[in-house]
């Protein structure tokens, strides 16, 4: 089966300042998706980045980006810049196989300092 | 696009009472999926569905949780009866076909609270 652990459950960083959550996986599939989702406490949940396990450059969308290492099966988020509305909690996700359904982490707290 | 609609957004029931969540997709998409969010479980997939039709129910709980799908624009979740430990935020999520590239997009959720 297939598991996504997030091992930080808090973080903080100060505005303007870089933060990296980490996040591994198992699975024994070779054609998968990795996502992170972000949470604000309107409990909305909007998808913020995603890579494709057989591309081997990491996926960035603007002042977000991944480190993908698929054999180490580790997919950290990096947030550059850190605004106070990154505040949110931050959740690590998996899709596989042949159908789009989600596993997600735990979830990492991100605390922005002004 | 107004995206996936959720309704009631909150619901504070009586134990054993029956409570139905709706869920409207965005128009087009063939996939929807129920998610719940506890603070001891996180998020997980209770069912979803495939143009109408349930494909994976296998994180349905038990027997009191029901969900059906009529058509493709609506969907509900049962629970009857309902219990405090369903006291959770219930998530809909929709996608225009099934498979891991395409986003899922959620709704904003219903809290139920069971008391």
């Amino acid at each position: 089966a297939q598991t996504v652990t997030q091992s930080q459950p808090e973080m903080s960083v100060q505005e303007a300042e870089t933060v990296t959550l980490s996040c591994t996986y198992d699975t024994s599939e070779s054609d998968y998706y990795l996502f992170w989702y972000k949470q604000p406490p309107s409990r909305q949940m909007i998808l913020v980045i995603r890579q494709e396990a057989y591309k081997q450059q990491n996926a960035t969308e603007n002042r977000f980006s991944v480190n993908f290492q698929k054999a180490a099966k580790s997919f950290s988020l990096k947030i550059s810049d850190s605004q106070l509305g990154d505040a949110a909690m931050y959740f690590c996700a998996y899709s596989g196989g042949a159908t789009n359904k989600l596993i997600f982490g735990t979830g990492t707290l991100l605390a922005v300092q002004p | 696009d107004a995206g996936v609609i959720q309704s009631p957004r909150h619901e504070v029931t009586e134990m054993g009472q029956e409570v139905t969540l709706r869920c409207k997709p965005i128009s087009g998409h063939n996939s929807l999926f129920w998610y719940r969010q506890t603070m001891m479980r996180g998020l997980e997939l209770l069912i979803y569905f495939n143009n109408n039709v349930p494909i994976d129910d296998s994180g349905m709980p038990e027997d009191r949780f029901s969900a059906k799908m009529p058509n493709a624009s609506f969907s509900t979740l049962k629970i009857q009866p309902s219990e405090p430990r369903d006291s959770a935020v219930y998530f809909c999520a929709s996608s225009l076909v099934t498979g891991p590239y395409y986003e899922q997009y959620f709704g904003p959720g219903t809290r139920l609270t069971v008391t």
